[in-house]
């Protein structure tokens, strides 16, 4: 059975770098039918997708984001892993790691629907 | 962006009823659309995807339906297990979007 578990910091200050690392157990990362991606849900609020990464490297990212937002993967490790830059306090978020569906939309494959997900880890941008 | 409207965004209901949720597009999204369950602290839980497509393991009190710009999720028989933030996902494009949810509360 696959499972996602997420890993870093708790609380990071202004201005800093938000890292997050998500390792896999129970299956590949490195499977060709499926990509990985980062979702985040502030405290009571909606879910909102950050990014997907496919094994090779091929990045989808939010554009809302994508000037602060880096994910990557390291198929050694079974892990992939997110750094948000300049974070605020519009950060604060619990950051869920999940894997989508790899859907081919000719002439594209996206990413799909999200199954399955971490357990997900409450950052906090804080000084 | 392509823009999910839920709604409502809450409801009150008693176990056994049958409970409707929507979810709209602000574009065509063909059939492709998920749901997801939420519960307090917890991830979410993929119940459908493809519009209608039941996920293994999830009750068939469960459904789904709807193309174009409009979809529902329907529970049947509401259980105390259900009360929980249901939220719509669409896949149409690349930049991935959910709806606000709608929370399923005890009457």
């Amino acid at each position: 059975q696959l499972q996602l578990q997420e890993s870093g910091p708790g609380l990071v200050k202004p201005s800093e770098t938000l890292s997050l690392t998500c390792t896999v157990s129970g299956g590949s990362i490195s499977s060709s039918s499926y990509y990985w991606g980062w979702i985040r849900q502030p405290p009571g609020k909606g879910l909102e997708w950050i990014g997907s990464i496919y094994y090779s490297g091929s990045t989808y990212y939010n554009p809302s984001l994508k000037s602060r937002v880096t994910i990557s993967v390291d198929t050694s490790k079974n892990q992939f892993s997110l750094k948000l830059s300049s974070v605020t306090a519009a950060d604060t978020a619990v950051y869920y790691c999940a894997r989508p569906k790899l859907f081919v939309v000719v002439p594209a494959a996206i990413p799909a629907w999200f199954d399955p997900w971490g357990q997900g880890t409450l950052v906090t941008v804080s000084s | 962006a392509i823009r999910m409207t839920q709604s409502p965004s809450s409801l009150s209901a008693s176990t056994g009823d049958r409970v409707t949720i929507t979810c709209r597009a602000s574009q065509g999204i063909s059939s492709y659309l998920a749901w997801y369950q939420q519960k307090p602290g917890k991830a979410p839980k993929l119940l459908i995807y493809a519009a209608s497509t039941l996920q293994s393991g999830v009750p068939s009190r469960f459904s789904g339906s709807g193309s174009g710009t409009d979809f529902t999720l329907t529970i049947s028989c509401l259980q105390s297990e259900d009360f929980a933030t249901y939220y719509c996902q669409q896949y149409y494009s690349y930049l991935l979007t959910f709806g606000g949810g709608t929370k399923v509360e005890i009457k």
